[in-house]
C-alpha cells in the first residue's frame, strides 16, 4: 500500500514558467515532509521541507505548500530553469514499529525544463 | 559538508555471487540507511541501522542482510545475487531527531549510489 503518492511520472515546462509538482499521502500520522531532487547517476539531495504545523515554507525559488485536510503537498518552482531538470521525490517522515524514524518516499516525478 | 561515500559507482556480478556494498559517512550520524531505486518504483528502503550492531528491516529486506560494526560504516550484503537485484543502491545517513547535533526532524544525506548489474 503506497502511503506517499506522486501521480505524475513526468512534467514538462518552459524555462521561466512555474513548475508545480504534486504529492498526496494517506497516513494522517505523517507530520514532516521533505522534497529531494535527483540527477541521473547521483544520489538525491535535500531541497526543502515542511512541518505539519505550517502550511507554507519558502526558500528562494522553491516553495512547498501543505494542505493537511486534503493530505496534499505541492512544490512550486518559480521561475523554472533548465538546471532544475531532475527527478523530484516527495518524502514523509514516519515512525517505525521499533520507534525509529524513517522516510517514506513517493515514486518521483521527472521534471524537464525546456529552454 | 556531510559526506556519504559508497565503495563503488558501478559493479557487475554474476548470479549466485556474494556481494558487499560499503557505505561510509563522516558526520557521526547515528542513523544509516540502504535503499534501492528502480524505474517507476522510486526509493524503497531495504534496511536501516540506528546504532552500531543494531538494525531494523525496511520494506524490502528479502535477499539482503546488513552489518554495522562501526558507527561510520554500514554494509549491505547480497548473500547470493540474483538478476532481480540489478538496481541502483543508495546509502543515506542522518542524526537521530532531538539528539545533540540534530534538529527535531532530520534530513537524510545520500551517497552517490552504486549501480549494480547482476548477470
Amino acid at each position: 500500500d503506497q502511503q506517499v503518492k506522486q501521480n505524475s511520472p513526468s512534467l514538462s515546462v518552459q524555462e521561466g514558467r512555474i513548475s508545480i509538482l504534486n504529492c498526496d499521502y494517506t497516513n494522517s500520522m505523517f507530520d514532516y515532509f521533505l522534497w529531494y531532487k535527483k540527477y541521473p547517476a547521483e544520489g538525491p539531495t535535500f531541497l526543502i521541507s515542511i512541518s505539519s504545523i505550517k502550511d507554507k515554507n519558502e526558500d528562494g525559488r522553491f516553495t512547498v505548500f501543505l494542505n493537511k485536510s486534503a493530505k496534499h503537498l505541492s512544490l512550486h518552482i518559480v521561475p523554472s530553469q533548465p538546471g532544475d531538470s531532475a527527478v523530484y521525490f516527495c518524502a514523509a517522515s514516519a515512525i517505525t514499529e521499533g520507534g525509529s524514524e524513517k522516510l517514506v518516499f513517493g515514486k518521483g516525478t521527472k521534471l524537464t525544463v525546456n529552454p | 559538508d556531510v559526506k556519504v561515500t559508497q565503495s563503488s559507482r558501478y559493479l557487475v556480478k554474476r548470479t549466485g555471487e556474494k556481494v558487499f556494498l560499503e557505505c561510509v559517512q563522516d558526520m557521526d550520524h547515528e542513523n544509516m540507511f540502504w535503499y534501492r531505486q528502480d524505474p517507476g518504483l522510486g526509493l524503497r528502503l531495504i534496511y536501516f541501522s540506528y546504532d552500531v550492531k543494531m538494525k531494523e528491516k525496511g520494506d524490502i529486506p528479502e535477499g539482503y542482510s546488513v552489518s554495522r560494526e562501526k558507527k561510520e560504516r554500514f554494509s549491505l550484503i547480497l548473500e547470493s545475487a540474483s538478476t532481480n537485484q540489478t538496481s541502483m543502491y543508495l546509502c543515506a545517513s542522518s542524526f537521530i531527531p532531538g539528539l545533540a547535533g540534530g534538529g527535531i526532524y532530520n534530513e537524510q544525506f545520500f551517497g552517490p549510489g552504486t549501480r549494480l548489474t547482476v548477470l
